[in-house]
């Protein structure tokens, strides 16, 4: 079985802090792991992913994700927020090897807020 | 140009009426999602479709039925609206065949409002 699971609800931060939005996995293989932002009554947009090789993902505006293995998680960050970046944040996995339906399973998402 | 599209952006109906939401991609790809997103913002799968197979997730009501007119469309039909479909649907898609490593791109969504 597959799932994610993002601990935090709610994120806040001061804009030009670094920002973490955490997320935790479980599969019984190897994973696939994605972000994705929601901007407020938009579509979901792609940001990064990690498939294999180097552990720490570079993606657009200029978000990074690190996998760790060992601790099974995939947090996204950022070492300067911007206000811009309040938004709701999807991380979701899936299955190496796996394809079709039920195969791609979001977390709960998370709702960042940047104080200006 | 715009990746995968949907229409109507809004949809307020009654219980009980049947609609249509229309998604289309042109990016080229092979499989097409449709995923609902409730009140609290939580994404479930529905649908996977490519030229070959359709699957279902098992705990879609059969009120709900894809229908593909070509490898570019998968547009989403609802019998008997009930108020608990009241949701947003998003369609997306990828090019499948490596493994799911593929990105799914979504569209903009649909917000469905069953009174």
């Amino acid at each position: 079985a597959q799932s994610v699971a993002q601990p935090e609800d709610q994120v806040n931060v001061a804009e030009g802090n670094p920002l973490t939005v955490k997320c935790t996995y479980s599969v019984s293989g190897n994973p696939y792991l994605f972000w994705y932002v929601q901007y407020p009554n938009r579509g979901l947009q792609f940001l990064l992913k990690y498939i294999t090789g180097d552990n720490l993902v570079k993606g657009s505006y200029g978000f990074e994700a690190e996998f760790n293995k060992s601790q099974t998680s995939f947090h996204l960050k950022k070492p300067s927020a911007l206000v811009s970046d309040s938004a709701l944040y999807f991380c979701a996995v899936r299955e190496m090897g796996q394809t079709g339906a039920n195969n791609l399973f979001f977390g709960t998402g998370t709702r960042l807020t940047v104080i200006p | 140009d715009t990746a995968v599209s949907q229409t109507p952006k809004y949809l307020v109906t009654q219980m009980g009426n049947d609609k249509s939401i229309k998604c289309e991609q042109n990016l080229g790809h092979d499989t097409m999602y449709w995923y609902k997103q409730d009140s609290k913002k939580f994404l479930k799968i529905m649908f996977s479709y490519n030229n070959k197979e359709l699957i279902i997730n098992e705990t879609v009501p059969n009120r709900f039925s894809p229908k593909s007119p070509d490898k570019a469309h998968l547009n989403l039909h609802i019998n008997s609206l009930e108020l608990g479909d009241s949701a947003v649907y998003f369609c997306a898609s990828s090019q499948e065949g490596t493994g799911g490593r593929e990105t799914q791109y979504f569209g903009p969504g649909t917000r469905l409002l069953v009174l």
